[in-house]
């Protein structure tokens, strides 16, 4: 089935400090989906992607849907502690008879002050 | 206010005992869906419903059930034939819109349940 890889799996950044994580498939999403969880808590969408090419910003937060179709990156600006928490990238499958989310296998950002 | 609601937050199970976990929505969202996570680690898909009625099977299903008898609800229960169920619990919901087996509309998640053995 279809897997997506997140990279860096961890990292440990700076107050302050800008952040950047990508999501890669070796399939074509025509959709991604980028969450945060924190600790003891369900994820909360950040942003959705829905078309290739597709620069999205939500405040200190930019995702970019990659040419490829095959990639989608996430950047934070100027990150503040409450960044803190695993972000997951997503991207729907189907199955002919439904639709599903495939997830990444997340990066966990720190940060130290 | 619109929104997911997983019961309980916290939950003991005894050996050979079966639980209920509850997942309600008030969004009108047509599929629902659950997930486990185990300690860092990401989501596995255990059960979903895309209707009323309706379920499938998700990567790791066995020891689990669910029911789809209301819109807004989607109760899981965890057999006593889950050998390993200390996990965290997620249900989530998705619109239907664009197509209710095509859509790409993201699923919004509730809150978890945290399920411990006794």
């Amino acid at each position: 089935g279809q897997q997506l890889n997140q990279s860096p799996q961890s990292m440990f950044i700076q107050e302050g400090e800008d952040v950047s994580m990508n999501c890669t498939s070796s399939s074509i999403f025509n959709t991604w989906l980028w969450y945060k969880q924190d600790p003891g808590e369900g994820p909360v969408l950040l942003i959705a992607l829905y078309k290739a090419g597709e620069l999205t910003s939500n405040g200190r937060l930019t995702a970019q849907f990659g040419i490829t179709r095959k990639d989608s990156f996430l950047n934070i600006s100027a990150s503040i502690p409450s960044d803190v928490g695993i972000y997951f990238c997503a991207g729907p499958t189907y199955t002919g008879t439904a639709s599903k989310l495939t997830f990444g296998t997340g990066t966990r950002l720190q940060v130290t002050l | 206010d619109g929104g997911i609601t997983q019961s309980p937050k916290y939950l003991f199970r005894k050996e050979g005992q079966n639980v209920t976990l509850s997942c309600e929505q008030n969004l009108n969202h047509d599929a629902m869906y659950w997930y486990r996570q185990d300690p860092g680690q990401g989501l596995r898909l255990i059960y979903y419903s895309q209707i009323v009625n309706d379920f499938q099977k998700g990567d790791i299903a066995e020891g689990y059930s669910v029911s789809r008898e209301k819109k807004e609800s989607f109760p899981l229960t965890v057999t006593s034939a889950q050998k390993n169920p200390t996990a965290f619990y997620l249900c989530a919901s998705r619109s239907g819109t664009g197509g209710l087996f095509y859509s790409n509309q993201p699923q919004h998640f509730g809150d978890g349940t945290r399920l411990s053995i006794l």
